[in-house]
């Protein structure tokens, strides 16, 4: 069974700009978390999805925005970039009903400049 | 609110030493805990989880202890091997609730094992 796919797995913007990172969860699963990942505040929860529907939402500005698609694919957007979005952003997919097992992807490595 | 605490890195032990990663927490109600891995440039592991007071979650040698009298769930591994070299997170989950399905992490450990 394929894992968590995320893409692009780097990227290099600019500030101001406007970015889109992707998540594939395992096939079978319909939940999926992000995460931002920094040296200064660690893991911290961004949002969660299921079943196209926002759940639940971490302390975030809103320039930081997601969805989810019908075939469970999830996509996260921020836009007017800082340099304190610099980070890892972590999706994860799960069963929903089965909230102690999530299953990470390699995450995307966002620099901003 | 919901928060973890672990012991601060960087921890550097030779190899086959024993392992202690502290962990505490604070939740209301009846969290689950977990211990993920991050190896070098990849996303998170899940290494082994408890889902009740007392239960013991073990993997790959490594074990914890979900202790709610202490809210406790310290990582123990008997003896170390450079391949364990790696950032080890501490992490509940609300098990119940708005919300159940929140990781919420402690700061990371790096463990480093030297040959």
């Amino acid at each position: 069974k394929a894992g968590v796919t995320q893409t692009p797995r780097y990227l290099i913007k600019t500030r101001g700009q406007q970015v889109t990172l992707s998540c594939s969860p395992i096939s079978g699963h319909r939940s999926v978390s992000w995460y931002q990942q920094t040296p200064g505040q660690g893991l911290q929860f961004l949002f969660e999805y299921f079943s196209e529907t926002q759940r639940n939402k971490g302390n975030f500005p809103g320039r930081f925005s997601g969805r989810q698609f019908s075939n469970s694919r999830s996509e996260m957007n921020v836009s007017t970039l800082e340099l304190g979005d610099s980070a890892l952003y972590l999706c994860a997919s799960y069963v929903r009903g089965s909230p102690d097992t999530q299953y990470f992807g390699p995450g995307t490595r966002l620099t901003v400049l | 609110g919901n928060s973890v605490t672990q012991m601060e890195g960087p921890v550097t032990l030779s190899e086959e030493a024993f392992l202690t990663i502290n962990c505490t927490y604070t939740a209301t109600g009846y969290p689950s805990l977990f211990w993920y891995v991050q190896y070098p440039g990849e996303g998170l592991q899940l290494l082994l989880k408890a889902t009740k007071a007392d239960d013991k979650g073990s993997n790959k040698g490594f074990e914890a202890t979900y202790r709610k009298e202490t809210t406790s769930f310290h990582l123990e591994k008997g003896s170390v091997q450079v391949s364990d070299s790696a950032v080890y997170f501490c992490a509940l989950s609300p098990g119940s609730g708005a919300g159940s399905y929140q990781l919420t992490f402690g700061k990371g450990t790096k463990l480093s094992v030297i040959p």
